[in-house]
């Protein structure tokens, strides 16, 4: 089975441009959330979608915007791109169904570059 | 504020001994807590959770230990091999309702040989 897909892997910006992320979650997953990792930081909890709706929003300004669509896969919009929006963004998914683990499946992440 | 604190960002070890990765946390809801292993060029990926109700969790030559008055937890690795060098990630999550999990800043673990 495939795992957690993003797309673009790598991407340069320029400060004030626009940019939009994808995911594609694992097959009957239907939660899907992204997370920010900036250079030497852990991972930082940006959106929960959970059958299309918005479950979670954690401390991003309203230029970050997300979606999820019918075949739960999600994009993640960034709006006036500032220098410090420069990281590691990551996807995951889970079933958020059964017993709780903790377990999130994550992509390989979309490295964005601002200029 | 980080809720989720690993104050060693980087750890050595001999092949075939203990690693031992310590975490402390601040928020008394956290009610389960994870960690998760990412290697370069890779997203992270889930190794072991632990229950707030629980003191240690084993999984092969994974142990996690939990110990909420003093707001810590540690990882044993048990014996270290090669393929554990990655960046280990703390992080804890309230209740069951979402997928909102805090992390901390990692700790790098170099097995040597």
């Amino acid at each position: 089975d495939a795992g957690v897909t993003q797309s673009p892997t790598h991407l340069i910006k320029t400060r004030g441009q626009q940019v939009t992320l994808r995911c594609s979650p694992i097959s009957g997953h239907k939660s899907v959330s992204w997370y920010q990792q900036v250079l030497g930081q852990g991972p930082q909890f940006i959106f929960q979608y959970y059958e299309k709706e918005e479950r979670g929003r954690g401390n991003f300004p309203d230029r970050f915007s997300a979606r999820q669509f019918p075949n739960y896969s999600s994009e993640l919009n960034v709006n006036a791109l500032l220098l410090g929006d420069s990281a590691l963004y990551l996807c995951a998914s889970s079933r958020l169904t059964g017993g709780y683990t903790g377990e999130l499946f994550f992509g390989e992440g979309s490295r964005l570059t601002v200029l | 504020d980080q809720q989720v604190k690993q104050n060693s960002p980087s750890l050595s070890v001999q092949e075939g001994r203990i690693s031992i990765l310590n975490c402390d946390y601040t928020n008394s809801m956290f009610d389960y807590f994870l960690w998760y292993k990412k290697y370069p060029a890779e997203g992270p990926t889930f190794l072991i959770s632990i229950s707030s109700i629980k003191d240690k969790n084993e999984d092969g030559r994974f142990t996690v230990f939990l110990n909420k008055s003093a707001k810590h937890l540690s990882l044993h690795i048990v014996p270290s091999q090669p393929g554990d060098s990655a960046v280990y990630f703390c992080a804890a999550s309230v209740g069951n309702r979402d997928d909102k999990i805090i992390f901390g800043k990692g700790t790098r673990l170099h097995i040597l040989p």
